[in-house]
């Protein structure tokens, strides 16, 4: 069974300054691994997706993730944070369930963004 | 702006009501599906319909109902809910045929239970 871990439940930067959450995996094949965002009182939005092709995987508003198999790792990074990047963020693998896939969640990482 | 519409984006309903929930995309995706979320918890899946056809009902108690008229719609039977069963009701939707290709979520609704 593939599973995810988040390694920081809360994680607290200043505005301007970087940006790292924290994501293990474990998968007996090539994973495809998701990281979505979720803004209070919304539902999820993907930020960017790793499906084998580039290791280093840019998303949107900034962010990027990079694959390190060795690690077995999917750490999210932003140069530089934003007020508006503060929500919760999670880590998610997928598999295949019939037709359909199967979402993975991590448990979370909640993003404050102080000024 | 989503590309899954969910309405209403807020329920209150009492135990003994009856109430859907609705869930529409124009993606052309062939996975449907609902997942229940509580505060300070990720999402967890309910229901998959792929292909208009059930696939994978996580053991949900028959209060819940779902139903997919169409490959656009999917709704949510309500009745006789419990207060524990006040959460969050997330709708998403993917192409299908692939665990590649993400799924895209609504805004969800707001469910309390009375």
């Amino acid at each position: 069974a593939q599973s995810v871990t988040q390694l920081d439940s809360h994680v607290s930067v200043s505005e301007g300054t970087p940006v790292l959450l924290r994501c293990n995996y474990s998968s007996s094949y090539s994973p495809s691994l998701f990281w979505y965002v979720q803004h209070p009182n919304k539902g999820l939005q993907l930020l960017l997706k790793y499906t084998s092709a580039a290791t280093l995987v840019k998303g949107i508003n900034g962010f990027e993730a990079e694959f390190k198999k060795s690690e077995t790792s999917f750490h999210l990074t932003k140069p530089s944070a934003h007020m508006s990047d503060a929500a919760e963020y999670f880590c998610v693998v997928s598999d295949l369930a019939g037709t359909a896939s199967k979402l993975t969640f991590g448990t979370g990482t909640r993003l404050q963004v102080t000024l | 702006d989503t590309e899954v519409t969910q309405t209403p984006k807020h329920l209150v309903m009492g135990m003994t009501n009856k109430k859907s929930l609705k869930c529409e995309q124009h993606m052309g995706h062939r996975a449907m599906y609902w997942y229940k979320q509580k505060a300070k918890k990720p999402p967890e899946l309910m229901f998959v319909y792929s292909y208009e056809k059930l696939s994978i009902n996580e053991s949900v108690p028959s209060r819940f109902s779902p139903e997919c008229p169409n490959s656009s719609l999917l709704n949510l039977h309500l009745h006789a809910l419990q207060p524990e069963d006040s959460a969050l009701y997330l709708c998403a939707s993917s192409q299908g045929d692939s665990y590649n290709q993400p799924q895209h979520f609504g805004d969800g609704t707001r469910l309390s239970i009375l």
